[in-house]
């Protein structure tokens, strides 16, 4: 079965500094793999996902994630956090099931600094 | 509606009693996840519908916990004599694609509805 690990349950970042969120995956096959972001008080939203192709991916928001096969991971970048960027982050890959539900890691709180 | 909308956004019930959750999905979306967010833990798949297909329960954790859905339109879950550990924050999803994430599908997520068992 397919698995998401967070290793970083809380990460802290000052303003304007870059950032990194690792994300590791369990699976067979290829992935489908992606990232939303929970603000407080709101629903999650979709940040990137990655299909296929080019292992970079582009999301909104500034950010930026790189799918590396051979570490299996999806870990997400952004060059210069915001305060407004203040969130929880959870990396998710799709199951198994033929009804492609979404497996989610347990999330990455992250706090940033004045 | 503009998105996925859920009620009540905050529950608190004593233990044994049931609860009913509601989620409206977006119009015109097929497709409608709910999952549980406990307390530090990541999010955790309960059960989904496609259409009138029958619904994947493969995530339910108890016979206490039951969902229905009419057609395309709003979905129920319902615990059954809640117990402490059923307290968490129950989000729904939908989504247009027919075969959701891996179809390319976003899902779109309601805020919530945060459930407190004393």
């Amino acid at each position: 079965a397919q698995s998401v690990t967070q290793p970083d349950i809380h990460i802290t970042v000052s303003e304007g500094a870059s950032l990194e969120l690792r994300c590791n995956y369990s699976y067979g096959a290829t992935p489908y793999l992606f990232w939303y972001v929970q603000s407080p008080g709101q629903g999650l939203q979709l940040l990137l996902k990655y299909f296929s192709g080019d292992t970079l991916v582009q999301g909104i928001k500034g950010f930026e994630a790189e799918f590396k096969r051979s570490q299996s991971s999806f870990n997400l970048r952004k060059p210069s956090v915001h305060w407004s960027d203040a969130a929880e982050y959870f990396c998710a890959v799709v199951g198994d099931s033929g009804y492609s539900t979404l497996t989610f890691g347990k999330g990455t709180m992250l706090l940033v600094s004045p | 509606g503009a998105g996925v909308s859920q009620s009540p956004s905050n529950k608190v019930t004593e233990k044994g009693k049931d609860v009913e959750l509601r989620c409206d999905p977006i119009s015109g979306h097929t497709a409608l996840y709910w999952y549980r967010q406990r307390l530090g833990q990541g999010l955790e798949f309960l059960i989904y519908f496609q259409g009138n297909s029958a619904p994947d329960k493969s995530g339910l954790p108890s016979d206490r916990f039951s969902a229905e859905r009419t057609g395309e339109s709003v979905s129920t879950l319902t615990i059954q004599r809640t117990q402490q550990e059923d307290s968490a924050v129950y989000l729904c999803a939908s989504t247009l694609s027919v075969g959701g994430p891996r179809s390319g599908g976003e899902l779109f997520f309601g805020e919530g509805s945060r459930l407190t068992v004393l």
